[in-house]
């Protein structure tokens, strides 16, 4: 099936530093979500976007949908070690209710 | 926020036996779910999605008399794998769909279900 390309792959940090990764696709979406995985867990819904354009807020947590609508970004600010897990976005276009997925970004915090 | 289950979640069966593994929306209707199989450490791949009442749609490439999806009821669906194979062996997310307003809609995970077959 279809995926969607995220960078980086994996990523170490320290505590405290701040987090970036984003995600592309060769096609246009009308709604992007962002998921945590924490291992043998499902995907937990983090932050969702609608808009072109859209900044949204979840604690620690921003996320933004891409102008072009090709694109989206998350931001950790002042990770922690729970911070820890593999990071998913997701893509619908319009008029379908089917999410592509991304290849995944697994995030690992030295404290 | 929104609750989905999965059960059970880790099942080990032996080879041509079946597996059924139910996915409920715990507070809130779902007229569509969704499953997905993940392998170690890849991403989600979406095998089906169910509406309540009628037939699955599936995937290009996912046998569907393999795995025998029923959405019975709103907040209920349940996938069973026949005749499983140790190819069958992975991670099963099953997902439901939320309308929160207009036509946004937002999706949530179960837990997820690990089958091992043997």
């Amino acid at each position: 099936g279809q995926q969607l390309n995220q960078s980086p792959q994996s990523m170490f940090i320290q505590e405290g530093e701040d987090v970036s990764m984003n995600c592309t696709s060769s096609s246009i979406f009308n709604t992007w979500l962002w998921y945590k995985q924490d291992p043998g867990e499902g995907p937990v819904l983090l932050i969702a976007l609608y808009k072109a354009g859209e900044l949204t807020s979840n604690g620690r947590l921003t996320a933004q949908f891409g102008i072009t609508r090709k694109d989206s970004f998350l931001n950790i600010s002042a990770s922690i070690p729970s911070d820890v897990g593999i990071y998913f976005c997701a893509g619908a276009t319009s008029g379908t209710y089917k999410y592509i997925f991304g290849t995944g970004t697994r995030l690992k915090v030295l404290a | 926020g929104a609750v989905v289950s999965q059960h059970p979640s880790w099942v080990i069966c032996k080879s041509g036996t079946s597996v059924k593994i139910e996915c409920r929306s715990l507070d809130f209707q779902a007229t569509t779910m969704f499953w997905y199989r993940q392998f170690p450490k890849q991403s989600l791949m979406l095998m089906a999605t169910s509406n309540e009442g009628s037939k699955a749609t599936y995937e290009q490439g996912v046998e569907k008399d393999k795995f025998l999806i029923n959405h019975a009821s709103l907040t209920l669906s349940t996938l069973t794998v026949t005749s499983a194979h140790p190819e069958d062996s992975s991670f099963y997310i099953c997902s439901a769909r939320t309308r929160l307003a207009g036509p946004i809609y937002e999706q949530y995970f179960g837990p997820g279900t690990r089958l091992t077959v043997t």
